[in-house]
């Protein structure tokens, strides 16, 4: 069954840092892209990055560049996002998501359940 | 940089055309998807490359774009429609993804 299956939700206090988890199932791992989306409460989707499994290259949102950091495991077939410094507005659903590509176009046919980071005093 | 616009609400009554429209400079040069989100899921794509459906997805669900406005229609709409609607494209010069702020289908 393809599928992205993510790391449970967590809460950290503002200045932590919090890794979230997707580990992917039922397709070549390194043969399409992995994106991060994210969704604060009540609000719309924000593209935070991509990252390519196969080279490790990786592109990031300008707001996101000094903060995130994207990775991949292949032996597991897993990405992971590393978000640090967290402040109370980084407080949000965080989604992983397959990336289709085909020539000029890119479109997420597949979407991880959603991790929420809650950043607390 | 490239901005998507939507018009944050729409509503319709149950089984007539529901139409929700995307905003962007020369957006029809571009590729356009849309995705559906009902409220506590994550998103569900709906439309790629600016008309074609995923599998599974109805046919009540079509897609169009041209000039500086892409579209996506809902013929029939039923109360399971009632979501939030994102549309969206990639600014391949940045690499980068841009979504639209996202459409509320209300459906009467």
């Amino acid at each position: 069954q393809v599928q992205l299956m993510q790391s449970g939700a967590e809460v950290r206090e503002p200045g932590a840092s919090v890794q979230v988890s997707c580990k992917t199932s039922g397709y070549t791992f390194s043969a399409h892209y992995i994106h991060w989306v994210r969704q604060a409460p009540g609000q719309g989707l924000e593209w935070m990055g991509r990252i390519n499994p196969k080279s490790g290259g990786t592109s990031y949102a300008q707001k996101f560049r000094d903060w995130v950091t994207m990775t991949t495991d292949t032996s597991i077939s897993t990405a992971h996002i590393e978000l640090s410094g967290l402040k109370s507005g980084d407080t949000a659903v965080y989604y992983c998501v397959r990336g289709i590509v085909a020539g000029p176009h890119i479109w997420f046919d597949l979407w991880g359940h959603g991790t929420l980071v809650t950043v607390s005093s | 940089s490239y901005v998507l616009t939507q018009p944050p609400s729409v509503s319709v009554a149950p089984g007539v055309t529901a139409s929700i429209t995307c905003g962007g400079n020369n957006i029809g040069s571009r590729s356009v998807q849309w995705y559906q989100q009902k409220p506590g899921q994550a998103p569900v794509l709906v439309i790629y490359y600016d008309r074609d459906r995923p599998s599974g997805i109805p046919e009540r669900f079509s897609g169009s774009s041209s000039g500086n406005t892409a579209t996506l229609t809902i013929s029939r709409v039923e109360a399971g429609d009632e979501a939030d609607y994102y549309c969206q494209v990639w600014e391949a010069s940045i690499d980068h993804v841009i979504f639209g702020g996202g459409t509320k289908l209300t459906v009467l």
